[in-house]
């Protein structure tokens, strides 16, 4: 069982739509929790940074996290077009690599 | 505020020769990660670094890998003797704190002949 699992998709959903990208673990260890976004040939830009169980918002995202589902979730709520990218989930133990999910590409059509 | 910098963005080598790819933290950050990234695999950590200390190699492959941060300059990762195989994105990150928010740059993608 890989550490970190992560549907790749591809999600393609129209302009406006809520979107739902989820991760799961098996690390019990793991505490904080990050989604990044990838565009085609670029870095990894953070999105969000959470460290418990529960939600966190920032403007049209949202962050969830279930440690004992060991599950965690990022939404994207109206989506536009130039959300399309691939979102990673990330996730340590505090002083301890990242490890990364291979990502969801998402498609959002105008 | 810059943000993190690599360089070169593209970078041809045949196999046999050296690569070395270079990392510039955001201002003011003294952790810097590197990790790789192979088309349709996720990124995989590769070494953790503190300037002038190499704090987690466990990524690291045993051979031809190696990297550096010293007191100046940037972070340097350095492949020796670049096997096809090693084609893939090369990414660094660098946070504030040990287990802090990392931080990424746009990555070195090497391709080797």
């Amino acid at each position: 069982q890989k550490e970190v699992e992560q549907d790749p998709g591809p999600l393609s959903v129209p302009e406006g739509a809520i979107v739902s990208l989820n991760c799961t673990y098996s690390n019990s260890a793991f505490q904080y929790f990050m989604w990044y976004r990838q565009y085609s040939r670029k870095g990894p830009e953070l999105l969000m940074y959470t460290y418990s169980s529960g939600n966190k918002e920032d403007g049209r995202f949202t962050a969830q996290v279930d440690k004992s589902s060991k599950y965690i979730s990022l939404f994207i709520r109206d989506s536009q077009p130039s959300d399309s990218a691939t979102y990673l989930c990330a996730m340590s133990a505090g002083n301890t690599p990242l490890v990364f999910g291979k990502g969801t590409r998402l498609s959002v059509i105008a | 505020n810059a943000g993190v910098m690599q360089n070169p963005r593209h970078l041809v080598r045949r196999r046999g020769q050296e690569a070395r790819l270079r990392c510039s933290p955001m201002k003011g950050h003294s952790h810097v990660y590197w990790y790789r990234q192979l088309p349709e695999e996720g990124l995989k950590f590769m070494v953790y670094l503190q300037k002038e200390n190499i704090i987690d190699e466990s990524g690291m492959p045993k051979e031809r890998f190696s990297a550096e941060f010293p007191k100046e300059g940037p972070s340097i990762l350095r492949i020796q003797q670049v096997v096809r195989g090693d084609s893939a994105a090369y990414f660094c990150a660098s946070s504030l704190a040990r287990g802090g928010e990392q931080y990424f740059g746009p990555g070195t993608r090497l391709t080797v002949t």
